[in-house]
């Protein structure tokens, strides 16, 4: 069947230090990935899009790496911040436009 | 700014009752999505909609149905409402044509009782 995961348990990291996030997937070849950004009572907003034919995208802190053989995205902050904390999903189209999300992953960063 | 409208923030329905959740966006965009959410469990593709009148099933479309007939608006009815469609209830939509980013609706959460 298909899947998107994500770990399901929250990460705890210290303020300043680098959260990395993982999202994989089977029986899917998309096209692209996205990563969103979900905090409590609230609609994901949209963070990044990585395409197939990329390795590598950043914007600001953030960083996402896209391995179509492994089939794994990660997502990276870097100087990670209180203000970090939140809930990351990864999401992918299998075909059309028809977007698919992982369960996402909690992130806390401590001060 | 892109902005997608849910029509109500929350809602308390009755089981058996018929429950629309409306949805708008301003952005003349191609595709439209309803997703619900509950703990654990993500966010799950209930229907999606590709253009006025055409739609596909998602992943748990079973209980309920959609309407688009207008490029901007899609709902999202129970036709019978049940207790284990207690959940939180939100619209996307996309440009589409390669701009894939999703902008999501503030949610609805929808209580049957």
């Amino acid at each position: 069947s298909q899947k998107i995961e994500q770990n399901s348990e929250a990460l705890n990291i210290q303020e300043g230090k680098t959260a990395t996030l993982t999202c994989n997937y089977t029986n899917y070849s998309p096209a692209y990935l996205q990563w969103y950004r979900q905090d409590p009572g609230r609609g994901p907003v949209f963070l990044l899009l990585i395409r197939e034919n990329e390795k590598e995208k950043r914007k600001e802190r953030l960083k996402v790496t896209f391995d179509t053989t492994l089939k794994q995205s990660l997502f990276h902050i870097t100087a990670s911040q209180p203000a970090d904390s939140a809930t990351y999903l990864c999401a992918l189209a299998p075909n059309t436009d028809k977007l698919i999300f992982g369960t996402g992953t909690r992130l806390q960063v401590f001060p | 700014d892109v902005k997608v409208t849910q029509s109500s923030r929350y809602l308390v329905k009755r089981t058996g009752e018929k429950v629309f959740l409306e949805c708008v966006q301003d952005m003349d965009h191609e595709n439209m999505f309803w997703y619900r959410q509950d703990p654990g469990l993500g966010l799950r593709l209930i229907y999606f909609s590709y253009d006025v009148k055409m739609k596909e099933k998602g992943d748990i479309p079973e209980g309920y149905s959609v309407s688009r007939e207008k490029k901007e608006r899609f709902s999202l009815i129970l036709e019978s409402a049940s207790t284990n469609q207690t959940s939180m209830y939100l619209c996307a939509s996309s440009f589409g044509r390669g701009r894939a980013e999703a902008f999501f609706g503030q949610g609805t959460r929808l209580t049957v009782v």
